[in-house]
């Protein structure tokens, strides 16, 4: 079946440290990759997503680029800030014709950026 | 902007008694989901609806029920709660997928349920 591996965390970083969190998937054809964040106490927001191979998705200083070939979806920021501390899931909905819409997750990575 | 809204933050309940959380969504999205979320195990999905008095079972659906009377609206029912439910509850909604579109979830703040 479908699935969503991601680095293991908690990643620690000082501000202003670049950022990457690696997510490779397993699916059939082309599915949609999105990233999800969850501040503390907090439901997830959508941070990007890519709809098909060599697509960026980018939102807040984060970037993320579709690759077919290797399968991953890695996250990346510049500059990181303190209030981008929280914990980061990387997700993706297969292509299976129609009706296919349910989300499977990676387990998330943790992130806390120190100042 | 899409906006999901769970009845609860937070709620405490006792073993055996009946619970209900609420999910209402304003956008028309025709999926709504219910997912739980504990430490280590991420995410997991209870049961998602794609219409009006439709249901489908997810990963995880032992132990609850679900109801969409309106589209706007899916309540997760558990009829006779235990502590290993224990979690945090996350309800979600999407446009229904088609035309080779797959639409992103929008999740509402999330319900801390404490059963004791």
């Amino acid at each position: 079946g479908d699935s969503v591996t991601q680095m293991e965390g908690p990643v620690t970083l000082s501000e202003e440290a670049f950022l990457t969190i690696n997510c490779t998937y397993t699916a059939t054809g082309y599915p949609s990759l999105f990233w999800y964040v969850q501040y503390p106490g907090e439901g997830l927001q959508l941070l990007l997503k890519a709809t098909k191979a060599d697509d960026k998705g980018s939102n807040k200083g984060f970037e993320a680029t579709y690759r077919k070939e290797t399968t991953s979806f890695h996250l990346e920021k510049g500059s990181v800030q303190v209030s981008d501390s929280a914990v980061y899931f990387c997700a993706l909905i297969p292509y299976s014709g129609a009706g296919s819409y349910q989300l499977t997750f990676g387990k998330g990575t943790k992130l806390s950026v120190i100042p | 902007d899409v906006k999901v809204t769970q009845s609860s933050r937070y709620l405490v309940k006792r073993t055996g008694e009946k619970v209900f959380l609420e999910c209402v969504q304003d956008m028309d999205h025709e999926n709504m989901f219910w997912y739980r979320q504990d430490p280590g195990l991420g995410l997991r999905l209870i049961y998602f609806s794609y219409d009006v008095k439709m249901k489908e079972k997810g990963d995880i659906p032992e132990g609850y029920s679900v109801s969409r009377e309106k589209k706007e609206r899916f309540s997760l029912i558990l009829e006779s709660a235990s502590t290993n439910q224990t979690s945090m509850y996350l309800c979600a909604s999407s446009l229904l997928a088609g035309g080779g579109l797959r639409y992103e979830q929008f999740f509402g703040p999330g319900t801390r349920l404490t059963v004791l």
